[in-house]
């Protein structure tokens, strides 16, 4: 059973716009939370994160918001650029007892920034 | 950038045959992860190593064994590769602590014949 979601294979979004990417998780121990981006032929590079007792986390153009009762999180690109094109994932991790658990990955939203 | 190598980057082998990934840091870092990601199922855990000679297995390691016997090596073997297998491997670091966020390496692509 798949744990973090990301529901929207694909996002076309205007050059300038906001980008909102989605993310729906079912794990209630999920206690951290990452954004991942990946270029095409490149490993993921790390974008933003949230812990749960945080809402909102904020840094520059991007801004990651955390509902917690709802198990949603959602990252905000404004502006957005060309050079955000690339696929985004959404990560979650659970801290069991003492002892940090995996990351759980989504399987990826593919962002279009159109010039 | 984090201080990570795969190699091979590009292999092409056949079904049955044994293959190894390696993967080299520089970082130190305690942790070490090997994913798969494949179209529709994003990146999946195979493996990882919480230190020299500890791992433990992911969501999908059945085919795949590891071996750590330093610290900065972590090796994936396919004892005998299945087309099932063919994949984008990416190798990933990470210190020690909760918050600890991957450094990933740029990724091995395996076709299996």
């Amino acid at each position: 059973d798949q744990q973090v979601k990301q529901n929207s294979p694909s996002l076309s979004v205007q050059e300038g716009r906001i980008s909102i990417l989605n993310c729906d998780y079912t794990n209630s121990m999920f206690d951290y939370f990452l954004w991942y981006k990946k270029y095409p032929a490149e490993g993921p590079t790390f974008l933003i994160s949230i812990s749960s007792i945080k809402d909102k986390n904020e840094d520059g153009r991007f801004t990651v918001f955390l509902n917690k009762s709802a198990k949603h999180l959602s990252l905000h690109i404004v502006p957005s650029q060309p050079g955000d094109s690339a696929v985004y994932f959404c990560a979650a991790r659970a801290f069991y007892g003492g002892s940090q658990g995996n990351l759980i990955f989504g399987k990826g939203t593919k962002l279009s920034v159109k010039p | 950038d984090a201080g990570i190598t795969q190699s091979p980057r590009h292999k092409v082998t056949e079904t049955g045959t044994p293959v190894t990934l390696r993967c080299h840091q520089t970082e130190n870092h305690r942790y070490m992860y090997w994913y798969r990601q494949d179209p529709g199922h994003g990146l999946r855990l195979i493996h990882y190593s919480y230190g020299v000679k500890d791992t433990d297995k992911g969501e999908v390691s059945d085919g795949y064994s590891v071996s750590r016997s330093k610290t900065e090596d972590f090796l994936l073997t396919l004892e005998s590769a299945t087309s099932s297998q063919t994949s984008v491997y990416f190798c990933a670091i990470s210190d020690s602590g909760h918050t600890g966020e991957l450094f990933f390496g740029e990724g091995s692509r395996l076709t299996v014949l």
